[in-house]
């Protein structure tokens, strides 16, 4: 029971361009969604977060929307700069159990 | 040190033989958790451990997976009669708090990395 889901393994996008990275989510319960960038043979490290009381929240270069209702978050990088290639996951956090669930990630690749 | 430290970094281990992975999380931190990640698949929950409380053993594949912590520091995690299935890089996470924690505290280790031949 995939419980996060992030459907896209893989987007390229234009050094320059809109990077929109797209998550799913099955349980109504979780608390924070979170997203991670991992690049090879390290471990990941946290890029942004959202309350599940928000709709969206902004850092820089990066904004997270949240939609509720659809129980569907996204990930919004702009402009994309070819450093942000990295494997992006998305992660719901339940306050009840404690637990971070991570969907499969998504491989992003920006051309310069 | 600051960070989550992991050991080892590498392992290769032949078939049928035991591991014992080690996270040394981030001092004061009472959440502790392992993932494991295969090649070419995303983040996959093992264990969670949260102060004094039962550990959340529910990802755990099999009985050949265990994971202890002692108190609020040190966890191993031991794999045993591994299988080549087995091999995956498995990552450590420790965080101040598992109740309410905004979860921009969990931080990572960079992970061991075990090769089953």
């Amino acid at each position: 029971d995939q419980q996060v889901k992030q459907n896209s393994p893989s987007l390229s996008v234009q050094e320059g361009r809109i990077s929109i990275l797209n998550c799913d989510y099955t349980n109504s319960m979780f608390d924070y969604f979170l997203w991670y960038k991992k690049y090879p043979a390290e471990g990941p490290t946290f890029l942004i977060s959202i309350s599940s009381i928000k709709d969206k929240n902004e850092d820089g270069r990066f904004t997270v929307f949240l939609n509720k209702s659809a129980k569907h978050l996204s990930l919004h990088i702009v402009p994309s700069q070819p450093g942000d290639s990295a494997v992006y996951f998305c992660a719901a956090f339940s306050g009840n159990t404690g637990k971070l669930i991570f969907g499969q990630g998504t491989t992003l690749q920006v051309k310069p | 040190g600051a960070g989550v430290s992991q050991s080892p970094s590498n392992k290769v281990t032949e078939k049928g033989k035991d591991v014992e992975l080690r996270c040394d999380p981030i001092s004061g931190h009472t959440a502790l958790y392992w993932y494991r990640q295969r090649l070419g698949q995303g983040l996959e929950f093992l264990i969670y451990f949260q102060g004094n409380s039962a550990p959340d053993k529910s990802g755990l594949p099999s009985d050949r997976f265990s994971a202890e912590r002692t108190g609020e520091s040190v966890s191993t995690l031991t794999i045993q009669r591994t299988q080549q299935e087995d091999s995956a890089v498995y990552l450590c996470a420790s965080s101040l708090g598992g109740q309410g924690v905004n979860g921009n505290t969990i931080y990572f280790g960079e992970g061991s990395w075990l090769t089953v031949v």
